[in-house]
Formats: structure tokens, C-alpha cells, sequence
């Protein structure tokens, strides 16, 4: 059964940083791309960060772009998201997502990331 | 790259059929039969119902169906049932390589 378990979210002042981590099992980690989707109290889902399932390519949301920093362990079969400066339109819970064959087919239940002072 | 655009909220009774809509350009739904749907339930991760503009994950109930013209793309549920009031969410692969992928605003689904 495919899995994958986000942790690492919370509290955070403005200018702070964090890093979510995503815990995936029942699958073939290395095989495929993978990425964090989020989505502010109230609103839709908004793409932020993907990465190529051996790491060499990844991309950002003009939103986070310099501030947000995606990688992954293959051999922890871990995606992380490494964020810094964080501000308040931050706020929202981070769900990773796997994509395979252009479909996110497996979503984690999400962390909370609220920044607040 | 905008978001695509969705009606904020649709509603039924039970046993009727509804459909929404998801409307985006040639960049996108347009371009691409890389249309997907997802149904997520307050508190609730999204859940995908509809992936390659009209395929069904297996398990999923064939009270869902997809379809697509031009740049807009939708979803239709027959028979509604209580358990279908969620949020949906369209999502589409687009030409961008800074924005591979783009999601909807949403759009309520209530069943009255």
C-alpha cells in the first residue's frame, strides 16, 4: 500500500524557517517525480515545488522561488522542503504528491505550516 | 500561469447528475490531455477521481466520468449521493516550464 506521511510542520515567526519531511513507503521511491502541493485555510490547491525521481532536476513556484529549497533521500525514501524567510501568505497545509504518468496519484494527509507572530 | 478557472459551487439532489466545469487556455487543458480531477473532503487530503481528461483509477465509481473540448474540460457525477458533497479541484500539465502544473479554484459540491 502506497503511503507517504508528512511531519515537520507548525508555528513559525515571519522570517523563520522549517523543513517539512515526507515519508513514503510501498512504492518504488527513486522511480518517481515528486512534489509539494499546498493550500491556504480556505483556498485551492496551489503547485509549489517538484523534483525528478533522482533529484538532478527541480522546480519552484514564482511565489517561493529562492526562499523554498525541495530535495530528497532515495535511499530514506524522503522528499523534503527546506523553507526559509517564511511569510504570512505561507501559511497552509503542505501535502506531498506523487506523479506518475501526469497524474498526482497518492497524497500524503498534510502538515500545518502557520506563520504568525 | 493563472489558475484555472472553476465555478465556485454546484448543487444537486440526490439522483440527479451535475457537471463542472474547469476552463483554461491552449497553454493548458487546451494543449494537454493531462486533465485530472480530484475530490477532497473537508480535512481530508484530495483524492484523484479522473486522471487523463476521462480515465478512473480503479475503485473509483463509474458515476464519475470525464470529458474535454477545446480549452475547457469537465466533470460530471450521475446519481448523486450524500457522500459525494466535497470540494473538486481540476488540475491540467501545462507548456510552462517554470509552472508544469495548475490547479482550479475549487468548486463546492453540495447535495441538497
Amino acid at each position: 500500500e502506497v503511503q507517504l506521511v508528512e511531519s515537520g510542520g507548525g508555528l513559525v515567526q515571519p522570517g523563520g524557517s522549517l523543513r517539512l519531511s515526507c515519508a513514503a513507503s510501498g512504492f518504488t521511491f527513486s522511480s518517481d517525480w515528486m512534489y509539494w502541493v499546498r493550500q491556504a485555510p480556505g483556498k485551492g490547491l496551489v503547485w509549489v515545488s517538484r523534483i525528478k525521481s533522482d533529484g538532478t532536476i527541480t522546480n519552484y513556484a514564482d511565489s517561493v522561488k529562492g526562499r523554498f529549497t525541495i530535495s530528497r533521500d532515495n535511499a530514506k525514501n524522503t522528499l523534503y522542503l527546506q523553507m526559509n524567510s517564511l511569510r504570512a501568505e505561507d501559511t497552509a497545509v503542505y501535502y506531498c504528491a506523487r506523479n506518475r504518468d501526469f497524474k498526482f496519484d497518492y497524497w500524503g494527509q498534510g502538515t500545518l505550516v502557520t506563520v504568525s507572530s | 500561469q493563472s489558475a484555472l478557472s472553476q465555478s465556485a459551487s454546484v448543487s444537486g439532489s440526490p439522483g440527479q447528475s451535475i457537471t463542472i466545469s474547469c476552463t483554461g487556455t491552449s497553454s493548458d487543458v487546451g494543449g494537454f490531455n493531462y486533465v485530472s480531477w480530484y475530490q477532497q473532503h473537508p480535512g481530508k487530503a484530495p483524492k484523484l477521481m479522473i486522471w487523463d481528461v476521462t480515465k478512473r483509477p480503479s475503485g473509483v465509481s463509474n458515476r464519475f466520468s470525464g470529458s474535454k473540448s477545446g480549452n475547457m474540460a469537465s466533470l460530471t457525477i450521475s446519481g448523486l449521493q450524500a457522500e459525494d458533497e466535497a470540494d473538486y479541484y481540476c488540475s491540467s500539465y501545462t507548456t510552462s516550464s517554470s509552472t508544469p502544473w495548475v490547479f482550479g479554484g475549487g468548486t463546492k459540491l453540495t447535495v441538497l
